[in-house]
Parts: structure tokens; sequence; C-alpha cells
């Protein structure tokens, strides 16, 4: 069974705290993604990563950064919080490669800043 | 980038009916479209995914038909039942070295009524 854990399911930080989210994948995926999940603006991609040390970014990475130094993880920074990064934050990871291409999910941290 | 519509945003059916939920993509290169089931406080999980080179494809109530020319996807869910009362993602992807991610619809939250 594939997993993908993230290290907490609930966060509260204060504005201005620099908070790192971290992703484990267990499966030895070579994509990793961060995605932040807000009501009726679904799942919107914040960074991605496609082998260790390489990171893009994906459609809202303003206010983030990514480290992937080992495969297995992937981290999520925020270097200022703010409160408008409250949100449901999902890790996810995904295999290269045209037979599997299921992208599979953590359960989420749900961050409030406040 | 990718764009990804999603509708109806909710959707309420009687226990028995069915269920259509509409995606519509504007990247042509797009080959592979997941849906995803999310639960109440729970991962998003994989139902059903359908290739480029596909137009169709059925996994008991569950189906999904892909027009390529008018890029857009849909899934239909017969004879329903209260557990499959959850919020739905479509997604649109390619199978590239370092492109696969994945861009998500804004969901679409599915009641179905006893």
């Amino acid at each position: 069974d594939v997993k993908v854990t993230q290290s907490s399911r609930y966060l509260v930080k204060r504005t201005g705290e620099k908070v790192f989210l971290e992703c484990v994948q267990d499966m030895d995926h070579e994509n990793m993604f961060w995605y932040r999940q807000d009501p009726g603006l679904g799942l919107r991609l914040i960074y991605f990563s496609y082998d260790v040390k390489m990171k893009e970014k994906g459609d809202i990475p303003e206010g983030y950064s990514v480290s992937r130094e080992k495969k297995e993880r992937f981290s999520l920074i925020l270097e200022s919080a703010s409160t408008n990064q409250t949100s449901m934050y999902l890790c996810a990871s995904r295999p290269t490669g045209t037979g599997v291409t299921e992208a599979f999910f953590g359960q989420g941290t749900r961050l409030t800043v406040v | 980038g990718e764009n990804v519509e999603q509708h109806p945003s909710t959707l309420s059916v009687q226990e028995g009916d069915s269920a259509v939920i509409k995606c519509t993509y504007s990247d042509s290169a797009s080959n592979y479209f997941p849906w995803y089931k999310q639960e109440l406080g729970k991962r998003p999980q994989l139902i059903i995914d359908i290739r480029s080179n596909v137009g169709e494809k059925k996994d008991q109530r569950i189906a999904v038909t892909l027009n390529k020319t008018a890029k857009h996807f849909s899934l239909h869910i017969t004879e329903t039942q209260p557990e499959d009362s959850a919020v739905y993602f479509c997604a649109a992807s390619r199978d590239f070295y370092t492109g696969n991610q994945f861009y998500f619809g804004t969901g679409t939250s599915l009641t179905v009524i006893p």
C-alpha cells in the first residue's frame, strides 16, 4: 500500500512565523506535489518536484517555497505566515511513466494562521 | 498552462437516480484524466481514470466518457447510494517527465438523498 504521510494533521501558527509542512512517501515516486484546498476553489498547485533537488512553481507559489533534499521527502515552507494562508494543504506523489499514473494523497494538514 | 472547469459545483440526487458531473480542459496535450472522490475529512482517492486514446471506461456503477475533440470529459454514477455522497474532483495531466502535474477542477459536492 502506498503511503503518503504529512507530519501534522492540524497546525496553528502566528502571523510572521516561518512554517514547515513535511511530506514523506514510501513508494520511491519521482514526482511530489503540494496543493492548497479551499472551498469553491478546488485543489490549486503550489509547487511540484519531479526529481531530487528539482522544483517547479505551480499556479500559486507566492509566499511559499519548497525543499526536496531526498527523494522520499518534500517540504513546503511558508517564509512568513499570513492569515490568507490559512487553508488545508495536501501533499501528493506520483510515479513517472505511462504505466501507473495515479497520484496518491496525504491526509492533509489544516493550517490556521492567527 | 492547463485550465480545468467543472460543473456543477453542487448536485443533489435521490437515491437510485443517476448523477453526471462534467469537466472541460484547455490543453490539447493533456492525455490522462482521473476522477477523485473526497469524503468528509479524508484524503482524495482515485475512483476512475481515462486516457486520451479511449472514449469511455466503466467500472461497475461508475463510468467516464471523454471527447477529445471538444475537450470535455464526464463522470457518470448510476444507481446512486448514500455512500456516494462526497466531493468529486476531475483532473487533467500530461505524461511528460517534467510536466506531469495534475490540474484539478473546483469540485462537485454530491449529496445522495435516501
